[in-house]
């Protein structure tokens, strides 16, 4: 299934910088996330969203800001990250209550220098 | 507490075998659903199989197979005649409900399952 895609796929940036990572499901689904996979450390939630509304955040830092212009694309904006922000962030998406399974994207391969 | 329990951290396999991967589940809800997951080296997680708290049947997606044991708060994954194409990382994981239509998953550590020629 390679109906979620995430751009970058590899990111490297300085702890000044601001970027974002992109995501965007061409499943029509409803709900959409953002996941953190750190080394050796479960998979994390950061974010729902179900029909472009937030519905969950986990308890993550402010230097994340998602945004959810419609319920087809997700973007994460990143500023001034630490080193162990360093992870893959993974993007999923849901039908909602009628579907079971996420969908996962490739995901974003992000180092903070 | 750790909701979501894999206890092998690394399997090898030889090719054309089976093999189960484990994984045990802590809820004190009634309604709640099961998922394995395939991550390659690639990076994206790969559904492979879902098992809801109230099936009776066990879950059963070509090769691979859930065996349930809900008494024992068990989920474990079985894949029968094991390919060199298997060998990633395997994630169980659990919904917790739902909220507001979207799911919330918890997962486990995960397993990394090597299939040897």
């Amino acid at each position: 299934e390679t109906g979620v895609t995430q751009t970058p796929r590899h990111l490297v940036m300085g702890m000044t910088n601001k970027k974002s990572l992109k995501c965007e499901q061409h499943l029509g689904h409803n709900a959409m996330y953002w996941y953190k996979q750190s080394a050796k450390k479960p998979l994390e939630l950061m974010f729902v969203y179900n029909f472009k509304e937030q519905t969950e955040n986990n308890s993550v830092p402010s230097r994340f800001s998602p945004e959810c212009p419609n319920s087809s694309h997700l973007f994460l904006h990143l500023h001034t990250l630490q080193p162990e922000d360093s992870a893959l962030y993974l993007c999923a998406s849901s039908q909602g209550p009628k579907g079971n399974e996420q969908y996962f994207g490739p995901g974003t391969r992000l180092t903070v220098t | 507490a750790q909701k979501i329990t894999q206890t092998q951290p690394g399997m090898f396999v030889q090719e054309k075998e089976a093999v189960t991967l484990d994984c045990t589940y802590d809820t004190s809800d009634q309604s709640y659903g099961l998922f394995w997951y395939k991550q390659p080296s690639s990076g994206e997680m790969i559904f492979l199989i879902y098992q809801g708290s109230y099936d009776e049947q066990n879950a059963t997606e070509g090769r691979y197979s859930l065996n349930f044991q809900k008494a024992r708060k068990s989920a474990n994954l079985v894949i029968s005649a094991s390919q060199l194409g298997d060998s990633a990382m395997y994630f169980c994981a659990m919904r917790e409900g739902r909220i507001q239509g979207a799911q919330k998953l918890v997962f486990g550590q995960g397993t990394r399952l090597t299939i040897n020629p």
